[in-house]
């Protein structure tokens, strides 16, 4: 069965300092791989996804992500973060499932930006 | 691009009645919607996939005769929560998958359910 740790529930940065939020996966084949951030009382939007290629993936918003197999980690980073970075952000892993994608998510990180 | 839609954003209804909440795929075809719940400061959990002509498939513990999945066309799945109570207030989200390989993910809106 897949499943995703997050092991941070929160986190609380100084604004422009980097910022890494860490999440494991088990998964039993080559997982697809995701991160959403969710805002108070908000869908979910896409940051970025991995699924082959360049470990190394690049998303929206400054951040960024990188494939460890070994290690089986998907962490997500900014260089940079603003006040407005501010919200819950989940980690997730995909299975494909019929004709779709079915995912599992990770208990999410609350992350705080102290200005 | 692909859209995801759910209605209603938010609804409010008595104890005992039932609600129904819409997952529509607006410019493509789904053969396959998930449905997610997401109780306050929680995170999102699986609870059924709707298959198009199909019966769903629900995940363990969720109860199908309460959570009725009906995926009638490519284009619409529907969540009704019957005989609804307090403890199922929370937040309802679905997802569509598309592309060949289904790796690209879109989520609806997300639909807000108070019961009272």
């Amino acid at each position: 069965a897949q499943s995703v740790t997050q092991p941070d529930i929160h986190i609380t940065v100084s604004e422009g300092a980097s910022l890494e939020l860490r999440c494991n996966y088990s998964y039993g084949a080559t997982p697809y791989l995701f991160w959403y951030v969710q805002s108070p009382g908000q869908g979910l939007q896409l940051l970025l996804k991995y699924f082959s290629g360049d470990t190394l993936v690049q998303g929206i918003k400054g951040f960024e992500a990188e494939f460890k197999r070994s290690q089986s980690s998907f962490n997500l980073r900014k260089p940079s973060v603003h006040w407005s970075d501010a919200a819950e952000y989940f980690c997730a892993v995909g299975g494909l499932t019929g004709g779709g994608n079915k995912l599992t998510f990770g208990t999410g990180t609350q992350l705080k930006v102290e200005l | 691009g692909a859209v995801v839609s759910q209605h209603p954003s938010r609804v409010i209804c008595k104890s005992g009645t039932s609600v129904k909440i819409e997952c529509r795929s607006l410019d493509f075809q789904a053969t396959t919607m998930f449905w997610y719940r997401q109780f306050p400061k929680k995170s999102l959990m699986l609870m059924a996939t709707s298959n198009e002509g199909s019966k769903a498939t629900y995940e363990q513990g969720v109860e199908k005769d309460k959570f009725l999945i009906n995926h009638a066309s490519l284009t619409l799945s529907t969540l009704t929560v019957t005989s609804a109570h307090p403890e199922d207030s929370s937040f309802y989200i679905c997802s569509a998958s598309h592309g060949a390989s289904g790796n690209t993910i879109y989520f609806g809106e997300g639909s807000w359910l108070t019961v009272v």
